[in-house]
């Protein structure tokens, strides 16, 4: 079956600083996703995307479709403290149904 | 509704008691998603409706755990017998082809 890689599993850096992580498939997707959680809630969506190629822009957040279809990127500048928490992907692909799978998520912490 | 609404938000219950967890999903969204998150790990993906039928209910656990979706809207998660392994979050989210997926905020299981 169709599955989502996500790297990297967590992070740690320095207030300030820029930080990028990724999701590849093993399928073409039609739409990424990404998502972030905080502690005790449920997954906020940041960005979505639906073309390949497609970079868009969210504040300090950026990602990318990739053109192959087959992975997308999450980068965020200047990174501060409320940037914690668990980042996920998500993909869905053209197979007749509207299923979405997810990654396994980012842990990013951020030191002050 | 604006958004999608999971009830209740905390159970206790329990071990070897029946629990229902209900999601209602964003209005006019024909797929709809249950995941499991234990404390500190990725989601769990447990079952996925389009419409009112489950093209893929692989993720159920086990026998005990059971889902049904009724009017193309409402969806009840049971969970039978509960297990102390049974508790974690359980989230519900919901999308329509080509749009984003939204996640609700949660029920937080916890099997004493």
């Amino acid at each position: 079956g169709q599955q989502l890689n996500q790297s990297p599993q967590s992070m740690f850096i320095q207030e300030g600083e820029d930080v990028s992580m990724n999701c590849t498939s093993s399928s073409i997707f039609n739409t990424w996703l990404w998502y972030k959680q905080d502690p005790g809630e449920g997954p906020v969506l940041l960005i979505a995307l639906y073309k390949a190629g497609e970079l868009t822009s969210n504040g300090r957040l950026t990602a990318q479709f990739g053109i192959t279809r087959k992975d997308s990127f999450l980068n965020i500048s200047a990174s501060i403290p409320s940037d914690v928490g668990i980042y996920f992907c998500a993909g869905q692909w053209n197979s007749g149904t509207y299923k979405y799978i997810f990654g396994t998520g980012t842990r990013l912490k951020v030191l002050a | 509704g604006a958004g999608v609404s999971q009830s209740p938000s905390n159970k206790v219950t329990e071990k070897g008691k029946d629990v229902e967890l209900r999601c209602d999903p964003i209005s006019g969204h024909t797929a709809l998603y249950w995941y499991r998150q234990r404390l500190g790990q990725g989601l769990e993906f447990l079952i996925y409706f389009q419409g009112n039928s489950a093209p893929d209910k692989s993720g159920l656990p086990s026998d005990r755990f059971s889902a049904e979706r009724t009017g193309e809207s409402v969806s009840t998660l049971t969970i039978q017998r509960t297990q102390q392994e049974d508790s974690a979050v359980y989230l519900c989210a919901s999308s329509s082809y080509l749009e984003s997926s939204y996640f609700g905020a949660g029920t937080r299981l916890s099997v004493l």
